[in-house]
């Protein structure tokens, strides 16, 4: 069962570039890594999926080393409203089905 | 991207009562959905995965006659919480898994909005 291991709580200023990075020592071959991003009250939200090398899209970038061992997102220029947890996810397979298990997430304030 | 639904988003019940929360595929099939709760600063928690056409798959120490779940068409999955007490309250978020090249490992998850219930 691969196994997510990310920093409990993070802070940074509006303006700055936010990394977090997430451990999945445990990352099957076919396995992609996904992060979401999650405000009070609310299911989480997509923000961007890899395999390997770099993914980058109109929100954030995936940073993914050759053993695919550990994975880092990348916000460019946070602002207050990016304020929220940010889960990164491996799926798991087993017992004949495939499924999500979360890890503890990442708290990210973002201060004025 | 897909857009998955639940209702309703909030529901206060008295001990003893059953609720039925809904989980709706709008725009995609989902074969596979799955139901998580979540405690307040808490991470989310794996209940069951829901397979059309077939029994749940419960996870450990997730009572299975309590978290009813039925999965009867590609688009619709309930999670029906049965005798409900104050200790069920909680935020229960489903997801579906949407397929990209026809495998699985790559699927990407979409949530619902969530329902929180209270027990009072």
């Amino acid at each position: 069962l691969a196994k997510t291991t990310q920093p409990i709580s993070m802070d940074s200023y509006e303006g700055q570039e936010v990394n977090i990075t997430c451990s999945h020592n445990n990352i099957a071959t076919n396995d992609y890594i996904t992060w979401y991003q999650q405000f009070p009250s609310q299911g989480p939200r997509f923000i961007i999926q890899g395999y390997k090398t770099k993914v980058t899209n109109e929100v954030a970038s995936l940073f993914i080393p050759a053993d695919r061992k550990s994975s880092t997102l990348s916000l460019p220029r946070v602002s207050l409203s990016d304020t929220a947890v940010y889960y990164c996810l491996v799926g798991a397979a087993t017992s004949g089905t495939y499924k999500y298990i979360f890890g503890t997430g990442t708290r990210l304030k973002v201060l004025a | 991207g897909a857009v998955v639904s639940q209702h309703p988003s909030w529901v206060i019940c008295k001990s003893g009562t059953s609720v039925k929360i809904e989980c709706r595929s709008l725009d995609f099939q989902a074969t596979t959905m799955f139901w998580y709760r979540q405690f307040p600063k808490q991470s989310l928690m794996l209940m069951a995965t829901s397979n059309e056409g077939s029994k749940a798959t419960y996870e450990q120490g997730v009572e299975k006659d309590k978290f009813l779940i039925n999965h009867a068409s590609l688009t619709l999955s309930t999670l029906t919480v049965t005798s409900a007490h104050p200790e069920d309250s909680s935020f229960y978020i489903c997801s579906a898994r949407v397929l990209v090249g026809g495998a699985i490992n790559t699927g990407e998850l979409f949530f619902g909005e969530g329902s929180r219930l209270t027990v009072l």
